[in-house]
């Protein structure tokens, strides 16, 4: 089963209005965290949002935030306000506890095109 | 700057030849990984290492090999590669393989294998 599952391929979003891009995850472990990275074209990964499965606050990052609801297990990232630069791939990616090395299972990915 | 540098960006190779992918923080990072990436299916984790000497497979990791003799550097060979090792691949770093430290990538390195 999928670990991680983006069900979003693709999206197109108005200019300066906000969007939700779905995450939902597959764990037993107790303790995980969840990560959001941005891919624009020229092909690298950022960092953008994180959150921890203990935390009992949603995790926000300037216009980013992570709408995180445990018992469904879904963790969505909202981008508000959304610029022309936002145009890129979105990746949701989750770190189990225990998992050795640190490794990170990534979603499939949803392209975001931000019209002007 | 605090970086991952990865070279080269852009490869094309044959089939069988030996490469050398070498990647390289700055941030004096414990932790290092190699990922590919393939449309469709996010990235998977090749090869990482908890630190100097420690290296161990990842969920892809035929036909790769990684070395780990300084801190900084974490190159990834394909000793013979083939055209399914055609992809996209991001090295990664962070301060140790614990907790919430997230992994910083580098810039990618685009890799044809005809």
């Amino acid at each position: 089963a999928q670990k991680i599952t983006q069900t979003q391929p693709g999206m197109f979003v108005q200019e300066k209005e906000a969007v939700t891009l779905d995450c939902t995850y597959d764990t037993s472990d107790p303790s995980y965290g969840l990560f959001w990275y941005k891919q624009p074209s020229s092909g690298e990964m950022i960092f953008l949002i994180y959150q921890g499965s203990y935390d009992q606050q949603n995790a926000t990052e300037g216009r980013y935030s992570l709408n995180f609801q445990k018992a469904r297990k879904s963790a969505n990232l909202v981008i508000s306000a959304s610029q022309l630069g936002d145009s890129a791939m979105y990746f949701c990616a989750m770190r189990e506890g225990w998992a050795a090395g640190n490794k990170l299972t990534f979603g499939g990915g949803t392209r975001v095109l931000v019209k002007p | 700057e605090a970086q991952v540098t990865q070279n080269p960006r852009y490869l094309i190779t044959v089939t069988g030849k030996k490469l050398t992918v070498t990647c390289s923080q700055n941030m004096n990072h414990e932790y290092m990984s190699w990922y590919r990436q393939d449309p469709g299916l996010g990235l998977r984790q090749i090869y990482y290492s908890m630190n100097v000497e420690v290296t161990d497979k990842g969920d892809v990791p035929e036909g790769y090999k990684v070395s780990r003799k300084e801190k900084r550097n974490f190159p990834l060979i394909l000793e013979s590669p083939s055209p399914n090792q055609t992809s996209l691949y991001f090295c990664a770093s962070s301060l140790n393989w614990q907790g919430i430290e997230t992994q910083y990538f580098g810039p990618g390195t685009r890799l044809l294998v005809l």
